[in-house]
């Protein structure tokens, strides 16, 4: 049983690059999120989905973008990269969104100069 | 907005000692209460939750207590090993009928240190 898979691990980006993380789950979770974690600032949102053709707004959105075509994949896209991007980004999905576990992927480290 | 501030940041104990991290939330309607345990390098992953119709839980050395007057609730681990520094996040879920949505809203994180 793989969980959630996440894409890549580490990426190294240039200023106004744009690149998409990937994130797949395979136990059929309604929910997925997406975090960053930055240093002393804990998780915070950026996206989540309730299901296919779902997707709400976190606590911070501006800068990227998702999708939810299918239940098992989710997506983050970053449309132009900036140095304030640079974190460790975190794909989660539970059974519902409240009150249940959330699974997390292994991570991506994302450095953009 | 609804905020969770746990405390304290870092937190440093003698191998065999307790550690308590104490998280308090402000949205009242907040129904979940889980614990996420982060290892350098690693994904968070849950090591015990609560829910609002129940004051404690245990779970061998770990046990989470909930105070849902004062709104706070905290973690407790007893006979601290190495293994278990890391860093801890809480988390409280509200009902998606008060927040308007589905979420979790963490803490800021605890780096738990059990020193040999």
């Amino acid at each position: 049983n793989a969980g959630v898979t996440q894409t890549p691990k580490f990426q190294v980006l240039k200023t106004g690059q744009s690149m998409t993380l990937q994130c797949a789950q395979d136990m059929n979770h309604e929910y997925m999120s997406w975090y960053r974690q930055d240093p002393g600032m804990g998780l915070r949102l950026i996206h989540y989905s309730v299901g296919a053709g779902i997707t709400d707004q976190g606590e911070v959105p501006n800068g990227y973008n998702v999708s939810r075509s299918t239940t098992e994949d989710f997506p983050l896209r970053l449309l132009s990269a900036a140095p304030s991007q640079t974190s460790v980004y975190f794909c989660a999905s539970s059974y519902s969104g409240q009150g249940t576990e959330a699974f997390f992927g292994q991570g991506t480290r994302l450095t953009v100069v | 907005g609804e905020n969770v501030e746990q405390h304290p940041s870092t937190l440093s104990v003698q191998e065999g000692d307790s550690a308590v991290i104490k998280c308090t939330y402000s949205d009242s309607a907040s129904n979940y209460f889980p614990w996420y345990k982060q290892e350098l390098g690693k994904r968070p992953q849950l090591i015990i939750d609560i829910r609002s119709n129940v004051g404690e839980k245990k779970d061998q050395r770990i046990a989470v207590t909930l105070n849902k007057t004062a709104k706070h609730f905290s973690l407790h681990i007893t006979e601290t090993q190495p293994e278990d520094s890391a860093v801890y996040f809480c988390a409280a879920s509200p009902p998606a009928w008060t927040s308007g949505t589905y979420k979790y809203i963490f803490g800021t994180g605890t780096r738990l240190k059990v020193l040999a």
